[in-house]
């Protein structure tokens, strides 16, 4: 099992290029999320989906949007990229986020995709 | 305000040398303590998850505990390859949401 792949792993994008950053996972998750990631600060989760078809904001997902067309891939999506964006993306997976009572299940996460906007 | 602190932000131990991690929380309704550790330039790995006050799990040289108010990574005669930072993550409720709030890490350093 490939677990948890992300393309591209580097780019470098101009202010106002948009892109797309592709999640995979091998897994049969139903969970999926977008973080990013920068320096003193923990991971920020942007967007995240509970299945198929469905996505829902996170804590930073302004200037982001995401599609989750197949069970197994999560697309995030820059439209306007600014240099605010510049960071580490990473995707990750979950069997489950409980959200009574239990907890979150672990989360697998990818290599995670190098961005700089310029 | 910072609801989930790491201490130290860096630790450089010679190989063998025992110590601690402290990821400490300020919001009160844990639903669960995550570990992970995460090598340069690559994802997140998961490491452990506690979920109640007085908790312990161990895997290899590492010994994640519990308390109300905060967790300890204990690593116990760490070699070079425990080189890592290390990451908490607290499943809390705020403001009537859940969250998984991540600290900043630990960057530890063994030397040989």
């Amino acid at each position: 099992n490939a677990g948890v792949t992300q393309t591209p792993k580097f780019r470098v994008l101009k202010t106002g290029q948009s892109m797309t950053l592709l999640c995979a996972q091998d897994m049969n998750h139903e969970y999926m999320y977008w973080y990013r990631q920068d320096p003193g600060m923990g991971l920020r989760l942007i967007h995240y989906s509970v299945g198929e078809g469905t996505t829902a904001k996170g804590e930073v997902p302004d200037g982001y949007n995401v599609s989750r067309l197949k069970k197994q891939n999560f697309l995030l999506g820059l439209e306007s990229a600014a240099p605010s964006q510049t960071s580490v993306y990473f995707c990750a997976s979950s069997y489950s986020m409980r959200l009574a009572g239990s907890s979150y299940n672990e989360q697998f996460f990818g290599p995670g995709t190098r961005l700089t906007v310029l | 305000e910072d609801q989930v602190t790491q201490s130290p932000e860096a630790l450089r131990l010679q190989e063998g040398e025992s110590s601690s991690l402290n990821c400490s929380y300020t919001v009160s309704g844990l639903r669960g303590l995550f570990w992970y550790r995460q090598d340069p330039g690559k994802g997140p790995e998961f490491l452990f998850t506690l979920y109640s006050a007085g908790e312990e799990k161990e895997k290899e040289r590492l010994k994640a505990t519990l308390t109300k108010k905060e967790s300890f990574l204990h690593i116990t005669a760490p070699k070079p390859e425990d080189s890592a930072t290390y990451l908490c993550a607290v499943h809390m409720l705020i403001q009537g949401a859940q969250k998984l709030v991540f600290g900043q890490g630990t960057r530890l350093t063994i030397n040989p």
